[in-house]
């Protein structure tokens, strides 16, 4: 299957500082790819959708300027997470897609203390 | 909102068993996959599918897809440890986006 990779698997920082996940598809291009958040024992929730060249399209109620959508190749799309604060600890996954299925990220655990 | 509703919930089985779950929706999906998730680590991609009453097996997991593309199950034959994990579908609509369900966490006892 494609592989998708995620950059760093865990970061811990202070509240208020800014962090940035990256996601990579390293075997073929996506022109989309999705970001998710995950809490504990529940479901992986859709924040936004990652456009290669232009604006991502995000979920009601996901802040666009609290987490900020970069897809500036066919094979990168990065996730920052601003000012971030402790309810902002999540385990945030991307996907991308060669054609009909996604393929995950491994995933990064973000701990905002 | 698209939901997809998992059930049971949480299974627990002998290693050797057979075990059914399922999910279900009253929305029609385009495709229907199935993922297998560990914890701290992201889902893993098992199956699509994508006809209306499509079968399909991997190994000894059998995948269903609902006549009328509402509803799937996966059914495991003897069941052995590995087989552990949180089983999550996932409806497929416009734009490829994803719903998914809240899942299937099955532990097979050895």
């Amino acid at each position: 299957g494609a592989v998708v990779s995620q950059h760093p698997s865990r970061v811990i920082c202070k509240s208020g500082t800014s962090v940035k996940i990256e996601c990579r598809s390293l075997d073929f291009q996506a022109t989309t790819m999705f970001w998710y958040r995950q809490f504990p024992k529940q479901s992986l929730m859709l924040m936004a959708t990652s456009n290669e060249g232009s604006k991502a399209t995000y979920e009601q109620g996901v802040e666009k300027d609290k987490f900020l959508i970069n897809h500036a190749s066919l094979t990168l799309s990065t996730l920052t997470v601003t000012s971030a604060h402790p309810e902002d600890s999540s385990f945030y996954i991307c996907s991308a897609s060669p054609g009909e299925a996604q393929y995950f990220g491994p995933g990064t655990r973000l701990l905002v203390l | 909102t698209q939901l997809l509703e998992q059930s049971p919930q949480f299974l627990s089985i002998q290693e050797g068993e057979n075990l059914t779950v399922y999910c279900n929706s009253s929305s029609v999906f385009s495709s229907l996959q199935w993922y297998r998730q560990e914890p701290g680590e992201g889902p893993v991609l098992l199956v699509t599918v994508v006809t209306g009453g499509e079968v399909k097996k991997l190994k000894r997991l059998t995948f269903q897809f609902g006549d009328a593309r509402k509803d799937s199950s996966l059914h495991i034959t003897a069941a052995q440890p590995g087989d552990t994990g949180l089983y999550l579908c996932a409806g497929a609509s416009g734009n490829n986006r994803l719903a998914f369900g809240k899942g299937n966490q099955v532990v097979v006892i050895p």
